[in-house]
């Protein structure tokens, strides 16, 4: 079982819409949740981070964490076809000596004019 | 503030030859990190450096590879001899020290990646 999992989609929502990204854990002691958008050809940049369960909004983005179900959301409202990228859940494992990121594949976002 | 920075930024190489990827991080981030991802392929971790030391290198492929962090600055990734399989993106990435054990984890900054291929 991978560490995080992501659906690779592509996930296609028409501009102005509500884009819902999703993203599952294995480890419990997981702590830190990171989206990050991946433009074609480009390096991964961080959009979002959260720490508790709940919601975390900034701008147009809204990142929900549940740990007990081991999960971590990303929506995007008002979606933009500049918002077309690959996103990135990322989760951090820091224990005593142990840090680590775990990645998944990433969603394709298409978002249509 | 300079980002994390890497070169080459493209690398077209035969197989069985060397190849050098640099990687400066953020100015003043102790902790440096290698990633890879190849086609189709998730982000995998390679290892972790805690200023000149190897915190963690579990993610390293085999003995071809061979990553250094020389006074803690810039780190040095060689693959030495290169395969088809090494093909990638090789992404070095920074953050600040830990907050400690239990604490959450430091953002991660990436930079733009190293591209290699291997033929």
């Amino acid at each position: 079982q991978k560490e995080v999992e992501q659906n690779s989609g592509p996930l296609s929502v028409p501009e102005g819409a509500i884009a819902s990204l999703n993203c599952t854990y294995s480890d419990r002691v997981s702590q830190s949740f990171f989206w990050y958008r991946q433009y074609s050809g480009k390096s991964p940049e961080l959009i979002m981070s959260i720490y508790s369960n709940g919601d975390k909004e900034d701008g147009r983005f809204t990142a929900q964490l549940n740990k007990a179900s081991q999960y971590v959301s990303l929506l995007i409202r008002d979606s933009q076809p500049s918002d077309s990228a690959t996103y990135l859940c990322a989760v951090n494992i820091d224990w005593n000596n142990f840090n680590k990121f775990y990645f998944g594949s990433g969603t394709k976002l298409n978002v249509k004019p | 503030e300079a980002g994390v920075t890497q070169f080459p930024s493209h690398s077209v190489i035969e197989k069985g030859q060397t190849v050098t990827l640099r990687c400066d991080p953020i100015s003043g981030h102790d902790n440096l990190y290698w990633y890879r991802r190849v086609m189709g392929k998730e982000i995998k971790f390679l290892l972790h450096f805690v200023k000149e030391s190897k915190q963690d290198e579990s993610g390293m492929p085999n003995n071809r590879f061979l990553a250094e962090r020389t006074g803690g600055t810039y780190s040095t990734l060689k693959v030495q001899p290169a395969e088809l399989e090494d093909s990638g993106v090789y992404f070095c990435a920074s953050s600040q020290d830990r907050g400690g054990a239990g604490q959450p984890g430091n953002t991660i900054y990436f930079g733009e990646g190293s591209w290699l291929t291997v033929v």
